[in-house]
């Protein structure tokens, strides 16, 4: 299947400030990618669709200018935590769609101490 | 919005036994996933179902859609340790465009087999 990269793999930072989330897709374009985030013993929720070229699309509830999406190349989407705090440490996953399937990245997970 | 329920939320079997995990929506499925995910981990896809009646297989584990195609299932044949983890059935949106490849996920069945 094609495949979706993620960097960092884990990261730890102070209260209020910002990390940003790196998904690529490494053998194929994705024009759209999608940001998950997962809480212990949680399912996926979906938190915006990137988009390249353009806006991203947040779902109901997400924060736009908290969590902000650029989407600059057709293989490279950045989600960036701004003044991230406790709450925030989740882990994040990003998609995208490829022929054959959905095919997700390894995930990031933040700790926000 | 769509709603996918899985069950059962978590499943405990022995090695070399069979099991199913099911899943059902809430509406009619445009095309359903079957991802495998170790905690703390990416998520590994697993099989992707979008014709009613549908039935795929890889090594040892079937997935099938119902005709209907608001309920999908997926049957382990003789399990193994290497089994162990969370499936999530994913539901893709019925739209084309920027939703293309959009998903929205069941709870997840923890599923974990003794040797």
């Amino acid at each position: 299947g094609a495949v979706v990269s993620q960097h960092p793999s884990w990261v730890i930072c102070k209260s209020g400030t910002s990390v940003k989330i790196e998904c690529r897709s490494l053998d194929f374009q994705a024009t759209t990618m999608f940001w998950y985030r997962q809480f212990p013993k949680q399912s996926l929720m979906l938190m915006a669709t990137s988009n390249e070229g353009s806006k991203a699309t947040y779902e109901q509830g997400v924060e736009k200018d908290k969590f902000l999406i650029n989407h600059a190349s057709l293989t490279l989407s950045t989600l960036t935590v701004t003044s991230a705090h406790p709450e925030d440490s989740s882990f994040y996953i990003c998609s995208a769609r490829a022929s054959g399937g959905t095919f997700f990245g390894p995930g990031t997970r933040l700790t926000v101490l | 919005s769509q709603e996918l329920e899985q069950s059962p939320q978590s499943l405990i079997v022995q090695e070399g036994k069979n099991l199913t995990i099911n899943c059902t929506s809430s509406k009619t499925l445009y095309g359903l996933y079957w991802y495998k995910q170790k905690y703390g981990e990416g998520l590994i896809f697993l099989m992707m179902l979008q014709k009613g009646g549908e039935e795929k297989s890889h090594e040892k584990i079937t997935a099938k859609l119902d005709e209907k195609k608001q309920q999908s299932s997926l049957h382990i044949t003789a399990s193994q340790p290497s089994h162990a983890g969370i499936y999530l059935c994913g539901a893709a949106a019925n739209a084309g465009g920027t939703s293309y490849g959009k998903l929205t996920f069941g709870q997840g069945t923890i599923l974990t087999v003794h040797p």
